[in-house]
């Protein structure tokens, strides 16, 4: 089975820090994404990648880069962050691009506050 | 604009009912409806998907009934159990692209 990590697990931060949130897969998917997940809204994409060095812009990019600097290894990084990015973030891979036939297999998450 | 809505917010049935847990999307272009199911402390896990192609598709004590007509599907959970007390997130993409997640429901089973 697919084996996505997510490091750290929980992370406090101030407004205006800068925070790192790491990610990686060991079963040589092609794609991996970050997900933020909050009460009346579900799962949103933020960014994701099909490639070492690709990146592609999500639904709600505001506010986060990201960079894919392996196969391997994913993250999403908060240069000045915001109480409103105070969430639960979830990485995910997968084969390809999502078809009827792939599946994401998500990591445990990172919680996030920003105070 | 959430394209892809879920409701109940939340649902509690009792052990050996069937749960039914409705999704509606907007874009016409959406033919793949995966539900993934979610446990407290962890990421989303596939359960079960189906193509707009079919109108259902069974796994076990999971089905999905489609209505391509209408923009709606359903996921019943028969003979509920106390293990699948977790929250189910409906999604949807066109073939070939990212999948758009709705809002979850919050299912409880009291035993």
């Amino acid at each position: 089975e697919a084996a996505v990590t997510q490091s750290p697990r929980n992370k406090v931060t101030v407004t205006g820090g800068n925070v790192t949130l790491s990610c990686r897969q060991t079963n040589s998917h092609n794609y991996m994404y970050w997900y933020r997940q909050d009460t009346g809204h579900g799962l949103r994409l933020i960014h994701y990648s099909y490639g070492a060095g690709n990146l592609q812009i999500g639904d709600v990019p505001d506010g986060y880069k990201a960079t894919r600097t392996t196969q391997e290894d994913f993250f999403l990084l908060l240069e000045l962050a915001s109480p409103s990015q105070t969430s639960l973030y979830f990485c995910a891979s997968s084969d390809a691009q999502i078809t009827s036939q792939n599946t994401l297999y998500f990591g445990a998450g990172t919680r996030l506050s920003v105070l | 604009q959430q394209q892809v809505r879920q409701s109940p917010q939340s649902l509690t049935v009792w052990e050996g009912e069937t749960a039914i847990l409705n999704c509606s999307y907007e874009d016409s272009t959406f033919n793949y409806f995966p539900w993934y199911q979610q446990f407290p402390g962890e990421g989303p896990a596939l359960l079960i998907s189906i193509r707009s192609v079919s109108d259902k598709k069974e796994d076990g004590r999971f089905t999905i009934f489609f209505n391509k007509r209408e923009k709606k599907l359903s996921l019943h959970i028969t003979d509920s159990q106390p293990g699948d007390s977790a929250t189910y997130f409906c999604a949807a993409s066109p073939m070939g692209y990212k999948l758009t997640f709705g809002t979850g429901t919050s299912l409880l089973v009291d035993p």
